[in-house]
């Protein structure tokens, strides 16, 4: 168990829809990263916060957008959905100790119809 | 564009063999090298990393080697077992430390008892 919590496991919409997904990240880290995995991509770096900031955007579409909070817990807001944002989203956090080392949850799995 | 990549898509052993893994990498620039292991249906999970100013760094029946000359790195594990079988992804750091990875496609370990 990384320490990383992410919620749902699975998550089945149509398309047009909103989704959130929510990351709770090991107890004091202050980084949260949001991954994208697909079959064809591998893991694509899309967004990172530090400490309730924006710190890093990778290929981040502009439907999509994240948060984190006072309390650190992350959200990744995706929307207009569209059937090729079917993936594995995973959440990571890293502590200010070991920057280069980010712990993975579980990740969601949205499956767009 | 720079990117991290894999040799193999898979590779197949048989129990008790070594089994190596290759990575290479475009940017010598790169300064931090981390391999993940990712099992069906988990978030990838941290193996062992290397620092660019190191060549070999060893752990618990696995070493990584980092050849920057022809910018290529490699995890050897030795005495593979079924539990070893998943997909393993060598990632870099290119920036500052708390900022992104960015992964190669992965390998598929498979090992057969």
């Amino acid at each position: 168990d990384s320490g990383v919590t992410q919620t749902p496991k699975h998550l089945i919409t149509a398309t047009g829809q909103r989704v959130t997904l929510r990351c709770s990240p090991r107890s004091g880290d202050l980084s949260v990263y949001w991954y994208q995995q697909s079959l064809d991509q591998g893991l694509q770096f899309l967004i990172q916060y530090y400490n309730g900031e924006e710190r890093a955007k990778g290929n981040i579409l502009e439907r999509f957008s994240a948060q984190q909070f006072p309390d650190l817990h992350s959200e990744l807001n995706l929307s207009s959905l569209e059937l090729g944002d079917s993936a594995l989203y995973f959440c990571a956090s890293s502590d200010s100790g070991s920057l280069y080392i980010q712990y993975f949850g579980a990740g969601t799995r949205l499956s767009v119809l | 564009g720079e990117s991290v990549g894999l040799h193999l898509p898979t590779l197949s052993v048989q129990e008790g063999d070594n089994s190596i893994i290759n990575c290479a990498y475009s940017n010598s620039a790169s300064d931090y090298f981390i391999w993940y292991k990712q099992e069906s249906g988990k978030g990838p999970q941290f193996i062992i990393d290397i620092r660019s100013n190191m060549d070999k760094r060893q752990g618990q029946r696995v070493t990584v080697l980092l050849n920057k000359t022809v910018k290529h790195l490699s995890l050897q594990i030795a005495a593979t077992q079924p539990g070893d079988s998943a997909v393993y992804f060598c990632a870099e750091n290119m920036g500052l430390p708390g900022t992104a990875l960015i992964f190669g496609k992965g390998t598929t370990l498979s090992v057969s008892s």
